[in-house]
């Protein structure tokens, strides 16, 4: 089945530095890359998705890059800010009329946004 | 829009005792999904509802587990009898359904501490 390993477990920057969280997966098959945002004792939030039609999107802070052939995608945060400090989670997924949408999430990254 | 509610928010059993949770997605949504989370590790699915019926469950044990989602609307999961490794923050999502892509939005959870 489906497996998505995320690195770093943790990470720690200086505010207003750049932050990059990676992550891979096996199945080829898949096609959608959500990134969750939870911060302490709440609910996961989407922060920002990527398909696999496209090769990087962006939204003001925050942008997705995906390496479809070597099967990784990566969340880029730029001019972090404390507010940022939180777990972050990939996930894959495959969408279409076959499929259940299910999400495969990583394992978590922890970030750390010193002021 | 009304998020996707969840209770109890916490609960604390001995271990072989029974435990239920209740979840009311967000209205209209077709699809519910509950997830385990451990703490340190991302969620992963247990079972997945298109309406009231069951479109994945690979991953829930159902020796213990067991879900359902009565008319298509809330839906409950029960532990029977629980472990010590059942302790965990059980997650409800829902989504619009359908075969393309559609944004799970995720409860508040039910943390669950078995002693």
């Amino acid at each position: 089945g489906e497996n998505v390993e995320q690195h770093p477990s943790t990470l720690s920057v200086q505010e207003g530095d750049s932050a990059v969280i990676k992550c891979t997966y096996s199945d080829s098959a898949s096609n959608y890359f959500p990134w969750y945002k939870q911060e302490l004792g709440k609910r996961p939030q989407l922060i920002i998705d990527i398909r696999s039609n496209v090769g990087e999107k962006k939204d003001q802070r925050i942008a997705v890059t995906l390496n479809k052939t070597a099967k990784h995608f990566s969340l880029h945060i730029t001019e972090t800010q404390p507010e940022d400090s939180a777990v972050y989670f990939c996930a894959a997924s495959i969408i279409g009329s076959s499929n259940t949408g299910k999400l495969i999430f990583g394992q978590g990254t922890t970030l750390q946004v010193k002021p | 829009e009304a998020g996707v509610a969840q209770s109890p928010r916490y609960k604390i059993i001995e271990k072989r005792q029974s435990v239920a949770f209740w979840c009311n997605p967000i209205s209209g949504h077709a699809t519910l999904y509950w997830y385990q989370q451990i703490l340190g590790q991302g969620p992963k699915l247990l079972i997945q509802f298109q309406n009231n019926g069951v479109v994945d469950d690979s991953q829930l044990p159902k020796d213990r587990f067991s879900a359902e989602r009565l008319k298509g609307v809330d839906s409950t999961l029960k532990i029977q009898p629980a472990k010590l490794e059942d302790s965990a923050v059980y997650l409800c999502a829902s989504s619009s359904g359908g075969p393309s892509y559609n944004e799970q939005f995720f409860g508040p959870g039910t943390r669950l501490t078995v002693l």
